[in-house]
């Protein structure tokens, strides 16, 4: 069976330090793997998604960026953290052809100070 | 963009109610699915319908698709305290390129 793992569980990092967020998929091949940011009481904004390793779409232009080094892995990050960067961030992944249901992490809850 | 608008925002209800939350989307799509969130997890996949579909069924949840006015609902029968979630319409739209467009989601509370 699959599973999607996200670590770390819960991050507080100051204003302007680095960030790196990563998430892995066990159990199947070459899936779409997708970020998503939450805030508090909301839906889900799509940050990036790859279709496949080296392939990154992004969604919305801002502080971060998202690279797929093995097909996987898929990992998020700052140079530079912003207060507005404070969420609750999701991996998920889906095959890459069928419906495009959708797997999630547990979840990573990222605060900025 | 958000392209799914969920109503109620909130719902409270007493256990062994019927819960009905509504979908309304803007672009043609290729599918909706229905995710529920509990309280600081990660979202789980309920139930999907295609397009061409109108109804469908999975345990106690019934789903309907109105492609002509752009909305779903989802009905959960004989509601349970555990079924106190937060619940999220997806699309999937014809130049979806693989990617879903989340709703603002809908808290649904079961009063025991």
């Amino acid at each position: 069976s699959q599973t999607i793992h996200q670590w770390p569980a819960t991050l507080v990092q100051p204003v302007g330090s680095p960030l790196s967020l990563e998430c892995t998929v066990e159990g199947t091949s070459n899936p779409n793997l997708y970020w998503y940011r939450q805030a508090a009481g909301r839906g889900l904004q799509l940050l990036f998604y790859s279709v496949g390793i080296g392939q990154i779409s992004s969604e919305v232009p801002q502080n971060l960026s998202a690279s797929r080094p093995q097909d996987r892995q898929f990992i998020l990050s700052s140079k530079k953290l912003l207060l507005s960067d404070s969420g609750f961030y999701l991996c998920a992944w889906s095959l890459g052809t069928g419906s495009n249901e959708q797997y999630f992490g547990p979840g990573t809850r990222l605060t900025v100070t | 963009s958000q392209q799914g608008e969920e109503d109620p925002q909130a719902l409270s209800i007493q256990e062994g109610e019927n819960a009905t939350m509504n979908c309304s989307y803007k672009t043609s799509i290729n599918n909706l699915q229905w995710y529920r969130q509990n309280s600081g997890r990660g979202l789980v996949h309920l139930i999907l319908i295609r397009s061409n579909e109108r109804e469908k069924h999975s345990g106690r949840l019934r789903v309907t698709l109105d492609t002509s006015k752009k909305s779903s609902s989802l009905l959960i029968t004989a509601s349970r305290a555990a079924d106190t979630a937060s619940y999220f319409c997806a699309t999937e739209d014809l130049q979806g390129a693989q990617k879903l467009v989340f709703g603002q989601g809908t808290r649904l509370t079961i009063n025991p």
